[in-house]
C-alpha cells in the first residue's frame, strides 16, 4: 500500500496564480485533512472532510478551497495565491475506527 | 478550545543521554494523546499514543503516561541515539477526528 501520496512535491507559483494539490490515499480512510506548517507554528488546520462529498473549514481556511468528490482524494486549492501562502502543505487521513493520523510527504509551496 | 503546549527547543543532547519533552493539554472531554516524529524531509508519523488516563504508550523505547491529574504526556527516553534526531510534535484528537498539535520540538542527539 502507498498510505497517503501528494502531488506536486515542490511548486513556485506567482502571486495571483492559481494551483491544486491532490492528495490521495489508499486505506479506505473516512477522514482527510489538509494542514499547514510553518516554522515555529506547528500544524494548523485549513479544511478538513469526514466524508465523500463533504468539507468542513479548520483553523486558517481563508485563500483556500477544498473538494471530496471521491473517498480516496481530497483536493486543496488556491484561487489566488499569495506570499502568505507559502509554507508546506500536509495531508493526513484516518478511519471511524482509529485516531491515529497518517500522513502524506508534504508539498512544499513557495509563492513569489 | 483544545491546546497542546510543549517544551520549546532546540533541544541538543549527546548520545546515550536521557530524553525528557514535556508536554500539557487543555481539552473537554476525555481525548487520546499522541506523540508523532517528523524525520527532515517527511511528513509526521505516529510514534505513540494512549486513549486513556493512566495509559502509557511505548515504541522504540520512548514512553509516555497519559496523566489526567496533571493533564500532561511527556515523551521519555532513557538513552538516545544520533537517529531520534527529528521534531516531536505532541497532539490530542477529540470530536470527529480532529487534532490539535503542539509546535513541535527539535531533537539534535550529537554522537
Amino acid at each position: 500500500n502507498a498510505g497517503v501520496t501528494q502531488t506536486p512535491k515542490f511548486r513556485v507559483l506567482k502571486t495571483g496564480q492559481s494551483m491544486t494539490l491532490l492528495c490521495a490515499q489508499d486505506m479506505n480512510h473516512e477522514y482527510m485533512y489538509w494542514y499547514r506548517q510553518d516554522p515555529g507554528m506547528g500544524l494548523r488546520l485549513i479544511h478538513y472532510s469526514v466524508g465523500e462529498g463533504t468539507t468542513a473549514k479548520g483553523e486558517v481556511p481563508d485563500g483556500y478551497n477544498v473538494s471530496r468528490l471521491k473517498k480516496q482524494n481530497f483536493l486543496l486549492g488556491l484561487e489566488s495565491a499569495a506570499p502568505s501562502q507559502t509554507s508546506v502543505y500536509f495531508c493526513a487521513s484516518s478511519g471511524l475506527n482509529t485516531d491515529t493520523q497518517y500522513f502524506g510527504p508534504g508539498t512544499r509551496l513557495t509563492v513569489l | 478550545g483544545n491546546s497542546v503546549t510543549q517544551m520549546e527547543g532546540p533541544v541538543t543532547l549527546s548520545e546515550e543521554a536521557f530524553l525528557t519533552i514535556n508536554c500539557t493539554y487543555t481539552a473537554t472531554g476525555y481525548p487520546s494523546l499522541f506523540w508523532y516524529v517528523q524525520y527532515p524531509g517527511e511528513g509526521l508519523q505516529l510514534l505513540l499514543k494512549a486513549t486513556k488516563a493512566d495509559d502509557k504508550g511505548s515504541n522504540k523505547g520512548f514512553e509516555a503516561t497519559y496523566r489526567k491529574e496533571t493533564t500532561s504526556f511527556h515523551l521519555e527516553k532513557g538513552s538516545v541515539q544520533v537517529s531520534d534526531s527529528a521534531v516531536y510534535f505532541c497532539a490530542l484528537t477529540s470530536n470527529a477526528g480532529k487534532s490539535t498539535f503542539g509546535d513541535g520540538t527539535t531533537l539534535t542527539v550529537k554522537p
